[in-house]
């Protein structure tokens, strides 16, 4: 079972700003392990959007952007885009478990 | 360009083996830590194993300790994942993933992923 929770779903108008969460815990986000994103089209492998937080891989538009704040993590997406729709996962270390952990997943749907 | 491509997956029954092969390309093998990630289709994704470059430190999640074993080549750039007893909740897609961070570990993101393959269990 996951340990870093997400909202299964977020949704929005093109053009519109969408952010979503992924809490933690104190032995994971808390414990200052970063934070990384992946987004997973349908029926593709996922992809890497954001890692350390808050940096984008080269080709990764600047619409996407993250934050870390004691155990929680977010992910904003601005200016929403049809081709945004996809699965979103956040990732990070996790020491009582010895071990990485995933964020339960959150779908983003563009009205 | 990285390439990872995964081999070896396939439907197999309850208390099984099976070995997946990763052959990549395109980067220094030896310089990135290595990973496998699963996701049931429709389902999640959920970290397997990982290993560091240097092989010293090994990693499993709860789910596979003790059944599922990982090792790399670094001369044939290549990452295994030997899979024993296998269970009818092992059927997933299995990912190959490169690590980001040069000689990086616990903050290594999953910078590369394969294509996967498919491993169903089931009599």
């Amino acid at each position: 079972q996951s340990v870093l929770t997400q909202p299964p779903s977020v949704s929005g108008a093109p053009g519109q700003r969408v952010t979503f969460s992924c809490t933690g815990s104190s032995s994971n986000i808390g414990a200052g392990y970063v934070v990384h994103w992946y987004q997973q089209l349908p029926g593709t492998p996922p992809k890497l959007l954001l890692f350390g937080n808050n940096n984008r891989p080269s080709g990764v538009p600047d619409r996407f952007s993250g934050s870390k704040s004691g155990t929680s993590a977010s992910l904003a997406i601005t200016g929403l885009q049809a081709e945004d729709e996809a699965d979103y996962y956040c990732q990070s270390y996790d020491t009582t478990l010895s071990g990485f952990v995933f964020g339960t997943g959150t779908k983003v749907t563009v009205l | 360009e990285v390439h990872l491509v995964e081999s070896g997956g396939g439907l197999v029954q309850p208390g099984m083996s099976l070995r997946l092969s990763c052959a990549a390309s395109g980067f220094t093998f030896d310089d990135y830590a290595m990973f496998w990630v699963r996701q049931v289709p429709g389902k999640g994704l959920e970290w397997v194993s990982s290993i560091t470059w240097h092989s010293h430190n090994i990693d499993y999640a709860d789910s596979v300790k003790g059944r599922f074993t990982v090792s790399r080549d670094n001369a044939k750039k290549s990452l295994y994942l030997q899979m024993n007893s296998l269970k009818t909740e092992d059927t997933a897609f299995y990912y190959c993933v490169k690590g980001g961070l040069i000689r990086g570990y616990f903050e290594a993101w999953f910078e590369s992923w394969g294509q996967g393959t498919l491993v169903t269990v089931s009599s």
